[in-house]
């Protein structure tokens, strides 16, 4: 099976941009979830998708959202970039997002904002 | 509170040999699912062990096992035989049961093993 992919692998923007980053889970996942991680904060919970909604969403502010498809593909978006968002970003995919699934990551999508 | 503490920022061990990461987590709920993943410098995240809150048993994956103390809230992974490759960051993560808490995992903040030759 394949795994996680994300793309771009890597992304410079500057600041008051917007950016699009894509996901595409493990074949027969339902559940995508999002975190970002800096050296500061490590990794943090942005929010989960299942079934083309949005079912938990972390402490970030309303210029990170996201959205599924019914493939189970997900896209996450930042409006109005700040320097402080330059980070990595995970996507991970399990079967339903339950208590015993196991998240499989992506390779992350690296962004830097100037 | 921290959810999840890992005290060992980085960490050394001789190649073949044995080492235990630490963890401790913190959580008033009965169910919970405590995860360990590596991950090295290309930024993947690679899942290695689950343990659940009512499993009876330690749970053990190839060189990877986890010694679960419930009550002392500690999930401590131990590699044995380390690789050069090996080398990489472990995080330690934990999941709550809960609606409020689909797909989210608390991860802490992560050892950086090194594996000399």
């Amino acid at each position: 099976k394949a795994g996680v992919t994300q793309t771009p692998r890597y992304l410079i923007k500057t600041r008051g941009q917007q950016v699009t980053l894509s996901c595409s889970p493990i074949s027969g996942h339902r559940s995508v979830s999002w975190y970002q991680q800096t050296p500061g904060q490590g990794l943090q919970f942005l929010f989960e998708y299942f079934s083309e909604t949005q079912r938990n969403k972390g402490n970030f502010p309303g210029r990170f959202s996201g959205r599924q498809f019914s493939n189970s593909r997900s896209e996450m978006n930042v409006s109005t970039l700040e320097l402080g968002d330059s980070a990595l970003y995970l996507c991970a995919s399990s079967l339903d997002g339950v208590l015993t699934d196991t998240q499989y990551f992506g390779p992350g999508t690296r962004l830097t904002v100037l | 509170a921290q959810k999840i503490t890992q005290t060992q920022p980085g960490m050394f061990v001789q190649e073949k040999e044995a080492v235990t990461l630490d963890c401790t987590y913190d959580t008033s709920d009965p169910s919970y699912g405590l995860f360990w993943y590596k991950q090295p410098s290309s930024g993947e995240m690679i899942f290695l062990i689950y343990q659940g809150s009512y499993d009876q048993q330690n749970a053990t994956e190839g060189r990877y096992s986890l010694n679960f103390q419930k009550a002392r809230k500690s999930a401590n992974l131990v590699i044995s035989a380390s690789q050069l490759g090996d080398s990489a960051m472990y995080f330690c993560a934990m999941r709550e049961s809960g609606s409020g808490n689909t797909g989210k995992l608390i991860f802490g903040q992560g050892t950086t093993l090194q594996v000399k030759p």
